[in-house]
């Protein structure tokens, strides 16, 4: 199966950049969607095909995705950031999710 | 506005069959756009893929799930449904459903809210 990987937890300080990254084999090959988790919801779709937002996502959200690696990117990060976020791809007609990263907004 | 809500048992007793049901509101579950999967959550943990069914009744299962995984789909009731058989502690999970799209290239756009699935006797 297909493994991806990232970092458990990420912190940023409030109104700066958060980069939470997504490593697999090629994974510049695959669309990476990125979903945001808050503590007892569901998650929510925030980057979608490596870089593309759903509507109603702020332009804060943001995404790239070459070689071994994807990232989601935070800009002007607010205290309602803070969350989980994993990452997401399709291979081989299953999905694999990301373990998820703890971001925390100092 | 389109809405999945999960309904089913919150306690299970090992060994037994885990059966859930996610209802479609507010759009077709027969719509050939969208396909409907199964996610689940251990409290803590990170998310685990279990399947998901076209309305064509086609259907893709985790290889590591497969062989005691069933979901299926009746879209003349706008719901689709999980079976988990041979249950243990290990499947105690907050399981969600949710709406794969294709034009957004298979990204899951609308989830559920969750429901939470005990394993225990």
């Amino acid at each position: 199966s297909y493994e991806l990987t990232q970092p458990l937890s990420v912190s940023v300080a409030l109104g700066q950049t958060a980069r939470i990254t997504c490593g697999g084999n090629n994974i510049g090959s695959k669309n990476v969607h990125w979903y945001q988790q808050k503590p007892g919801q569901a998650p929510v779709l925030v980057i979608y095909r490596d870089s593309n937002r759903p509507s109603g996502i702020p332009e804060r959200f943001s995404g790239s995705n070459s070689g071994n690696t994807a990232t989601l990117t935070i800009s002007r990060a607010h205290a309602g950031d803070e969350a989980d976020y994993y990452c997401q791809v399709w291979d081989s007609s299953a999905v694999a999710f990301g373990g998820g990263t703890k971001l925390t907004v100092l | 506005q389109v809405q999945l809500q999960e309904s089913g048992p919150g306690l299970v007793k090992p060994s037994q069959t885990l059966s859930l049901t996610c209802t479609v509101s507010g759009d077709s579950s027969s719509s050939g756009t969208y396909y409907w999967s199964w996610i689940r959550q251990p409290a803590g943990k990170g998310l685990e893929w279990i399947g998901r069914i076209y309305p064509t009744g086609s259907t893709n299962y985790n290889p590591s799930l497969k062989s005691r995984v069933t979901i299926s789909i009746d879209t003349s009731k706008n719901h689709f449904s999980l079976k988990l058989s041979s249950v243990t502690a290990a499947d105690t999970a907050v399981y969600y459903c949710a709406r794969g799209t294709v034009k957004l290239f298979d990204a899951f756009d609308i989830w559920g809210q969750g429901t939470m699935v005990t394993v225990s006797s």
